[in-house]
């Protein structure tokens, strides 16, 4: 079992939807992050989070929006999403300053 | 930028092999580098980490060797199981846990 839990496990929207993923840890870390990753591709970053900050934003297009609503919550707010935008998205947390990044188990995002 | 790459992309073996999976890096400047194993459809489970001072890590039956001069970390596992099938990323990190940038990945099959 992982020690960061994601939900929902699996979400299937259309283009017109408003959806949230959400992220939870309880490990005290203090950087979290959302990661995309198409299949038979590896994780690619989105948004990196410190102490509840946004410190790092990927270009990602804003129809992806996130927010760290405290140190133990990560939320991805989906809007006008593309079907190309369909795939695992990951979070991950870590204590920081080169620490290990431990993964949740990922939310499965098809847009139909 | 930093560019991670893994070789093989798949590899299968029978059990009791011991193996060597290999990644390479092109910044030299490279601040740690993580091992993980991906189940299918799973998030990732972080197996090594290797800090930029240290040139190997243990952890049972796993060994990661970092080499920055020459841009090259491996993964050895002794004894593979059938349990050990997954896919393994390798992922460098230039920012001291914030900017992790994958390997494609080796997708390890073993056979009973």
């Amino acid at each position: 079992d992982t020690e960061v839990t994601q939900t929902p496990k699996h979400l299937v929207m259309g283009m017109t939807n408003k959806k949230s993923l959400k992220c939870e840890q309880h490990m005290g870390h203090r950087a979290m992050y959302w990661y995309k990753q198409k299949a038979k591709k590896p994780p690619e970053l989105m948004f990196v989070y410190s102490y509840e900050k946004l410190s790092i934003n990927e270009s990602v297009p804003s129809r992806f929006s996130p927010e760290c609503p405290n140190s133990s919550l990560l939320n991805l707010h989906l809007h006008a999403l593309q079907p190309e935008d369909s795939a695992l998205y990951l979070c991950a947390s870590s204590l920081g300053g080169g620490s290990p990044l431990h993964f949740g188990n990922g939310t499965r995002l098809t847009v139909t | 930028k930093q560019e991670v790459t893994q070789i093989p992309a798949a590899l299968s073996v029978p059990e009791g092999e011991n193996l060597v999976l290999n990644c390479s890096f092109t910044d030299s400047a490279i601040y740690n580098l993580q091992w993980f194993r991906q189940d299918p459809g799973k998030g990732l489970t972080s197996l090594l980490l290797i800090q930029s001072s240290q040139r190997e890590q243990t952890s049972g039956r796993l060994n990661a060797s970092l080499d920055k001069s020459s841009g090259r970390s491996t993964l050895y596992i002794a004894a593979s199981q059938p349990g050990d099938s997954a896919t393994y990323l390798c992922a460098g990190d230039n920012n001291a846990g914030n900017m992790l940038t994958f390997g494609g990945g080796t997708r390890l099959m073993v056979k009973p």
